[in-house]
């Protein structure tokens, strides 16, 4: 069964303060990674998708790489309105192919 | 480009009782998956529907069902409610099923069970 592990559950960073949130998965083949973002009552914003190791994405403050076994979501100089939940999902490449999600690190920038 | 949007928002109900949720996928998706979102399990798949198809389906009881409408709209229907399925309900439209296809997600129905 896929099994997606994120780390750390909650992390509270002054503002410009740099760090990575980790996403450990077992996946019988992966076809693609997915980031997402989840504000309060809202519902989850797609951010990126990875589909090999060595892959590098950035978005404004936030770069995710993958690597064979865990994809980690760098947050340079980040901002309060970073503040969020950052979800990850991987999707098989075989079997039924639905999306398996960690359970979210809580981000918290502090002004 | 409208989103995903889902009806109602919120909804409170009683053991025992049945609900329908409704979920409006983005213009030309034609696949839908709905989600199950708890504190402690997190999001959880329940099904998937494409071309009016169930094409995948998550582990849930048979209370929990769905289907799709030839225009892509969906409903979700739970039966027999308990008070764990108390939860944030979350429908997630993509242009087609299978691949890697993003999956865009409704602000969700937050479903309360009494």
């Amino acid at each position: 069964e896929d099994q997606v592990t994120q780390s750390p559950e909650a992390l509270r960073l002054q503002e410009g303060e740099s760090s990575s949130l980790n996403c450990s998965y077992t996946v019988s083949g992966l076809r693609g990674l997915f980031w997402y973002r989840q504000d309060p009552g809202k519902g989850p914003e797609f951010l990126f998708t990875l589909y090999s190791a060595g892959e590098e994405k950035e978005k404004e403050r936030l770069k995710a790489t993958l690597t064979k076994k865990e994809s980690f979501l760098h947050i340079t100089a980040p901002k309060p309105e970073d503040s969020a939940t950052y979800l990850c999902a991987v999707q098989p490449r075989f079997g039924n192919e639905k999306l398996t999600f960690g359970t979210g690190t809580r981000l918290t920038i502090i002004p | 480009k409208a989103g995903v949007t889902q009806t109602p928002r919120y909804l409170i109900k009683t053991r025992g009782q049945q609900v329908t949720l409704s979920c409006s996928p983005i213009s030309g998706h034609r696949s839908v998956s709905w989600y199950q979102q708890t504190p402690g399990q997190g999001l959880q798949f329940l099904f998937e529907y494409f071309s009016e198809t169930q094409r995948n389906k998550g582990n849930f009881p048979g209370r929990f069902s769905g289907r799709q409408f030839s225009n892509s709209r969906s409903e979700m229907n739970v039966s027999t409610l308990e008070l764990g399925d108390s939860a944030l309900y979350l429908c997630a439209s993509s242009l087609t099923s299978g691949g890697t296809d993003t999956q865009y997600f409704g602000p969700g129905t937050r479903l309360t069970v009494l």
